[in-house]
């Protein structure tokens, strides 16, 4: 069964720092991975898609990378900026097994201060 | 493009009762996915809908049902409600399976 782990679960950075937030999946068997971010009581905005046969995805300063085989995928935020306080969620869509669409981790909690 | 628009925002029922959330897809897709995401945990999958047939289904009990109309849109109601199901009630439209998920801003659920 799929499992989907994200660290830490809080992050806490002051303004300009470049950061990475770590999502980590226990079957290789995915049809993508998507990186989401979502403020307080509001919905999920999407980040970024990777499909399972690519590497990475860029947007502006956000880059994502994707590891099949060690189940792992990284998102890359560059020059942080404090309106990129928010929680960050990774999710994988299994390739085997039935039940389900997206699978999440419980996310990252980024603090920008100025 | 409206994106995916949910309906109400927010919602407070009584033990027992029972509630419809209601959600339009963005245009041209015709995927529709709900999940209930309690407070600090990731969302949880409660069901998918594609043509108008349910696709697959999470481990929700029956209490928790849904249709999707000839326009792809979707509602999800729940009967009986428990003081557990409190949560925020998130839709997700995708072009197609196994594609982007782009989600409504939820609806917020209290029951009392």
């Amino acid at each position: 069964k799929q499992e989907v782990t994200q660290i830490p679960a809080a992050l806490s950075v002051p303004e300009g720092e470049n950061l990475v937030l770590n999502c980590s999946f226990t079957d290789s068997a995915i049809y993508n991975l998507q990186w989401f971010r979502q403020d307080p009581g509001k919905g999920l905005t999407s980040l970024l898609l990777i499909q399972s046969s690519q590497r990475e995805q860029t947007s502006g300063r956000l880059n994502a990378s994707l590891d099949k085989s060690s189940g792992r995928s990284t998102l890359y935020i560059a020059a942080s900026q404090p309106g990129d306080s928010a929680t960050y969620l990774c999710a994988v869509d299994p390739a085997n097994q039935a039940g389900t669409a997206l699978i999440f981790g419980k996310g990252t909690t980024l603090s920008v201060s100025s | 493009d409206a994106g995916v628009t949910q309906s109400p925002t927010h919602l407070i029922k009584t033990r027992g009762q029972q509630v419809t959330l209601r959600c339009s897809p963005k245009s041209g897709h015709d995927t529709v996915s709900w999940y209930q995401q309690a407070l600090g945990q990731g969302p949880q999958f409660i069901f998918q809908y594609y043509e108008e047939e349910e696709r697959q289904r999470g481990n929700f009990p029956d209490r928790f049902s849904g249709h999707q109309f000839p326009n792809y849109s979707s509602e999800l109601n729940v009967n009986a409600l428990l003081l557990g199901d409190s949560a925020l009630y998130l839709c997700a439209s995708s072009p197609t399976v196994h594609t982007e998920a782009f989600f409504g801003q939820g609806t917020r659920l209290t029951v009392v």
